[in-house]
């Protein structure tokens, strides 16, 4: 199956910092799909970018599909952007396979 | 929209009773919905996907016998877990897909979670 892996595993960071993290998958992929955890484990959807470029505030992401790579970007950090972003990639009428996710710390 | 919702939020039973964990979605149809299972620090593993009117399909290493999945219509999966054991405590988070039309988009949206404590 498709393998989807996930860069760095965790990452701490000051208070209004910037911030890549990078997503690999094995595969062509008709969905590509970041999400951040919250603390109550409720998974936000952050964006749905099987490919192109996209922004919302402060985040934005990136899905080069010819590469098999997508990069989720943060800007100007906050103490609330704190969790575990994961991304997530599935082929035509299949389930999501998620990465192993990435812990974000950012302290004040 | 695209809002997803299951109930309970949160389980406590004891172990040999059989839990049942709805997933719903609110405003709008889907003829698939997915059942996840993740661990404390782990990431979210694939048991099955079930599509509305038929069997669910399993994945490797998921008992079908123990997690039962009924998908009896558009905007409703269940999930009960049969004998549980302490072992099957966990988070399982429950995602839907709405049926395709034009401009196909395969996006998942997903549920809160329930948590299940079995003692």
């Amino acid at each position: 199956g498709i393998q989807v892996e996930q860069s760095p595993p965790d990452l701490i960071l000051q208070e209004g910092a910037n911030s890549t993290l990078r997503c690999n998958f094995s595969d062509s992929v008709n969905n590509l799909q970041w999400f951040h955890q919250n603390p109550w484990g409720q998974l936000i959807n952050l964006f749905y970018i099987p490919s192109g470029t996209k922004q919302n505030g402060r985040l934005s992401a990136t899905t080069v599909a010819t590469e098999r790579y997508s990069l989720l970007y943060i800007s100007s950090s906050q103490t609330t952007d704190s969790g575990v972003y994961f991304c997530a990639v599935a082929q035509a009428g299949t389930a999501l396979i998620f990465g192993k996710g990435t812990t974000l710390s950012v302290s004040s | 929209g695209a809002v997803v919702s299951q109930h309970p939020s949160w389980v406590i039973c004891k172990s040999g009773t059989s839990v049942k964990i709805e997933c719903r979605s609110l405003d709008f149809q889907a003829t698939t919905m997915f059942w996840y299972r993740q661990f404390p620090k782990q990431s979210l593993m694939l048991m099955a996907t079930s599509n509305e009117g038929s069997k669910a399909t399993y994945e490797q290493g998921v008992e079908k016998d123990k997690f039962l999945i009924n998908h009896a219509s558009l905007t409703l999966s269940t999930l009960t877990v049969t004998s549980a054991h302490p072992e099957d405590s966990s988070f399982y988070i429950c995602s839907a897909r709405p049926q395709s039309g034009t401009g196909a988009s395969y996006e998942q949206y997903f549920g809160p979670g329930t948590r299940l404590t079995v003692t």
